[in-house]
């Protein structure tokens, strides 16, 4: 069964640190998408990153990076040089890609960052 | 390029009574979500719509909660009649082909339930 663990419930950091968010997968699929929404105070959730489970290659999106490893089953993001803007509460998301009516998507619980001035 | 409307925007009503929220999703998305997110917690999926056939409705309450994607365009999502633990954002999201997409998620519908 799909299950994606967002263990951190809440984070808070002082403005300009780096702050990591964990995100722990769990799947039978070999073929599967990750992904990385934010959900600011505003309420609209906002596609960040997709990733497939065949390429590991971490990514990096100016003060956003993103290490995927599935020796761990973990894809977790990195904000460097945190900003108050930063503060939103940041899900991730796992979909198995199977042929369509079996294709599962599944959100975390999320974690509420909030970056302190 | 218009992103995915809903409307209404907060919905108040009282227990047992109809409820309905409309969802225009990203012209050329084939693929519709619905979905409700409760206090604290993370988007769980009702129905996913390909086109307008309903591909994945498994956890959609079905003595309650009804949808539709006609034209397979925009999609209406019912509940009736509604309860107190209905009360959640109901989030509208649409993607250009199936769960391998990134989805594009509108402003979503406040409803309280009293």
């Amino acid at each position: 069964a799909q299950k994606v663990t967002q263990a951190q419930t809440e984070i808070s950091v002082v403005e300009k640190e780096d702050v990591t968010l964990d995100c722990v997968y769990e799947t039978r699929d070999t073929t599967y998408y990750l992904f990385w929404y934010k959900q600011p105070p505003s309420g609209e959730l906002v596609f960040l990153i997709r990733r497939n489970s065949f390429d590991e290659q971490n990514e990096i999106s100016g003060r956003y990076s993103w290490n995927f490893q599935k020796s761990t089953s973990s894809f977790n993001f990195t904000i460097t040089a945190s900003q108050v803007v930063d503060s939103a509460v940041y899900f991730c998301a796992l979909s198995e890609a199977r042929y369509s009516s079996a294709s599962k998507i599944i959100f975390g619980s999320g974690t509420r960052l909030s970056i302190r001035p | 390029e218009a992103g995915v409307v809903q409307s209404p925007r907060y919905k108040i009503i009282e227990k047992k009574q109809p409820v309905a929220f409309w969802c225009n999703p990203i012209s050329g998305h084939n693929t519709l979500y619905w979905y409700r997110q409760n206090l604290g917690q993370g988007p769980e999926l009702l129905i996913r719509y390909e086109n307008e056939e309903a591909v994945d409705d498994s956890q959609l309450p079905k003595d309650r909660f009804s949808a539709e994607r006609l034209k397979g365009v925009d999609s209406t999502l019912k509940i009736q009649p509604a309860e107190l633990g209905d009360s959640a954002v109901y989030l509208c999201a649409s993607s250009l082909g199936g769960v391998s997409y990134e989805q594009f998620f509108g402003p979503g519908t406040r409803l309280t339930v009293l």
